[in-house]
């Protein structure tokens, strides 16, 4: 499995951007990365998820290594309904998607 | 509106006793999974489910039991044998098995055994 390794904290300016750092370094070549996020006392919500090549969506991008060791999720314009904790994940299957601590990202007004 | 209910929202018991966690999908998902919360930690896999009448245990089962007699339905039993059973438990689904795809989770039970 590989493990994943995150700064424990992030704060960051309402509307401006925000870039969350994963590093994977033992990730496979067949493993997705993945991004989901959690409010308190809710349950984590998907943010987003990619292999290879660069992805984005309504929520947020996601920026992939080249070597593929590190990913960084991008939030472009940040909200105070953004802060949360951000878990990234490196060895994602229908059996293996377990986060660590995460990041948690505090959004000054 | 399609989703992942969990009864109830807190729970509290005893020492000793057994308790039942509902979990309920109407998204006609195929995959359903248990996870254990700890406060300030990540979430931790119990067990997991791929289609009816089937589930393979995850990282921390010992103390817990499942089944999966119908596909929207994936009870959790917290028995007595489990040593810290005090967590937030959440229950998710997925549509498809594999390396990809996103996981629906509900909106968790917070257990309290005293």
């Amino acid at each position: 499995d590989a493990k994943t390794t995150q700064p424990n904290s992030m704060e960051s300016n309402e509307e401006e951007p925000v870039h969350l750092p994963c590093n994977h370094s033992t990730i496979s070549g067949t493993d997705y990365i993945h991004w989901y996020r959690q409010l308190p006392s809710q349950g984590p919500e998907y943010v987003i998820h990619g292999l290879t090549s660069n992805v984005n969506n309504r929520m947020a991008s996601l920026a992939i290594a080249e070597d593929r060791k590190s990913s960084t999720l991008i939030l472009h314009r940040a909200t105070l309904r953004d802060a949360a904790v951000y878990y990234c994940n490196a060895n994602f299957g229908y059996e293996k998607l377990t986060f660590g601590t995460g990041t948690r990202l505090t959004i000054i007004p | 509106d399609g989703g992942i209910t969990q009864s109830p929202k807190y729970l509290f018991r005893k020492e000793g006793q057994n308790v039942t966690l509902s979990c309920e999908q109407n998204l006609n998902h195929d995959a359903m999974y248990w996870y254990r919360q700890d406060p300030g930690q990540g979430l931790r896999l119990i067990y997991y489910s791929q289609i009816v009448n089937d589930f393979q245990k995850g990282d921390i089962a010992e103390g817990y039991s499942v089944s999966r007699e119908k596909k929207e339905s994936f009870p959790l039993t917290v028995t007595s044998a489990q040593k810290n059973p005090t967590a937030f438990y959440l229950c998710a689904s997925s549509p498809r098995t594999g390396k990809q795809g996103e996981q629906y989770f509900g909106p968790g039970t917070r257990l309290t055994v005293t």
